[in-house]
């Protein structure tokens, strides 16, 4: 039992470039999340999806895209990378409803640097 | 809107002396409270959370957080840290209506020896 998994764990990318960070749950879960993590600004939320074939923006979805592809996996893609999307990126998942009453779990995350 | 603040960016301390992480947030209404510890680049664990019941919520690593509905507080407390305690402590908060967390910009456990 893996729990969440992300890939690829660091990357860098030059301005303009494109590119598509993976997430995979083995939970079962229905919600799936995705987050940046900046030094002194918490967790902001990118996308998320609260089931399988539903996506919804979060606080910060300006330049990035996701899809859910089935239940298991969210993948977060940039389209065109700009030095501001430099942060580190977590995935979570979590069944809302459930014994876990909306406890998240997490990825190890992706450490992303645009150049 | 449901917000939550943590009142510390840093809290430095020495080892083997108690410590408390505070957290407040906005909304009166019924919510569930959590706590998550962050290791050096590592992900988020949950540390403990606050779903009914008993006010006193014990978690891992000799954390317990006391829920104060009436300042609505979730403080997180140790009576003696270790060195291994190093870590960012977020506060998170879910209305029971909405299943996202709402977090607070997390405070630095500094333990000094």
């Amino acid at each position: 039992n893996a729990g969440v998994t992300q890939t690829p764990k660091f990357q860098v990318l030059k301005t303009g470039q494109s590119m598509t960070l993976q997430c995979a749950q083995d939970m079962n879960h229905n919600s799936m999340y995705w987050y940046r993590q900046d030094p002194g600004m918490g967790l902001r939320l990118i996308y998320y999806s609260a089931s399988e074939g539903t996506t919804d923006k979060g606080e910060v979805p300006n330049g990035y895209n996701v899809s859910r592809l089935n239940k298991r996996e969210f993948s977060l893609r940039l389209e065109s990378a700009a030095p501001s999307q430099t942060s580190v990126y977590f995935c979570a998942s979590s069944n809302p409803g459930t014994s876990y009453n909306n406890e998240q779990f997490f990825g190890p995350g992706t450490r992303l640097t645009v150049l | 809107a449901q917000s939550v603040t943590q009142l510390d960016s840093q809290v430095p301390v020495f080892e083997e002396a108690p410590v408390e992480l505070r957290c407040n947030y906005s909304s009166s209404v019924s919510v569930y409270l959590f706590w998550y510890v962050q290791y050096p680049n590592q992900g988020l664990q949950l540390l403990l959370k606050y779903l009914s019941g008993s006010t006193l919520v014990k978690g891992i690593n000799g954390f317990e957080a006391e829920f104060n509905k009436s300042q609505t507080s979730f403080h997180l407390r140790k009576p003696s840290v270790h060195i291994s305690d190093t870590a960012e402590y977020f506060c998170a908060v879910s209305d029971l209506s909405n299943y996202q967390l709402i977090w607070g910009a997390g405070t630095k456990l500094i333990i000094k020896p």
